[in-house]
């Protein structure tokens, strides 16, 4: 099972908004409902930010919404700001030996 | 809050086996299960176990199977992963995650680095 396909990077400026893809197979991201996103900062643990595509746990900000077409699932951030400069990674249930799968991650950076 | 706690930092050298633990609070421990993922320096996330906290029952991603075991002990609320045979590869940071069996990995616990080096 390959890990689930990102863009290595992605930058805007404040304010705008900026959208991260996640290409998957028919086998994960195609098939189920059970895509998440989560935000890393260097040295600190990742922070689950979107679950089952779209809902957004308690404490997240609204500037975060999540999409998903075909095999492709989609993050956006509305309104960047600097705080969200970090690695963000996407992951999907999968039906392969693997169970769960990755995305390769993106760099978000705030010009 | 919600957390958990993992043991600290390891070093072995290749061959040798780790076993890290990852101890729940404040949430009802059965009812969830725990994921395990790991993350070498530099590179991205990669899952490798699960394990239903309620009966048991594992997952692993296929790459581990035969090299990781994944324990639970309910009266303490700690979960442990214990790796086999290691080689300098498996030098990464080790994360504990909530897991409640579909992927949705919710809290995390600190990390733990292992570090493998003769």
């Amino acid at each position: 099972q390959s890990a689930l396909t990102q863009p290595a990077s992605v930058s805007g400026s404040p304010g705008q908004s900026i959208t991260i893809s996640c290409t998957g197979t028919s086998s994960d991201i195609g098939t189920y409902n059970y895509v998440s996103w989560y935000q890393q900062h260097p040295g600190k643990a990742p922070k689950l930010m979107i679950y089952d595509v779209s809902n957004r746990p308690s404490g997240v900000s609204n500037r975060f919404s999540g999409s998903k077409s075909g095999n492709t699932a989609s993050l956006t951030i509305s309104g960047l700001q600097a705080e969200d400069e970090a690695d963000y990674y996407c992951s999907s249930y999968t039906t392969s030996s693997t169970f769960r799968v990755f995305g390769t991650g993106t760099k978000v950076t705030v010009l | 809050q919600v957390q958990l706690v993992q043991s600290g930092a390891e070093v072995k050298k290749p061959g040798a086996s780790v076993k890290v633990s990852c101890k729940a609070s404040s949430y009802t421990f059965t009812n969830y299960g725990i994921s395990w993922i790991r993350q070498a320096p530099g590179q991205g996330l990669e899952w490798m176990g699960w394990i239903s906290v309620y009966t048991g029952n594992t997952d692993y991603a296929q790459q581990f199977q035969g090299r990781v075991t994944l324990t639970t002990d309910t009266s303490t609320s700690t979960t442990y992963m214990e790796m086999r045979s290691l080689t300098s590869n498996d030098t990464a940071v080790y994360y504990c995650a909530r897991d409640p069996g579909k992927g949705r990995f919710a809290p995390w616990g600190q990390g733990t680095l292992v570090t493998v080096s003769s």
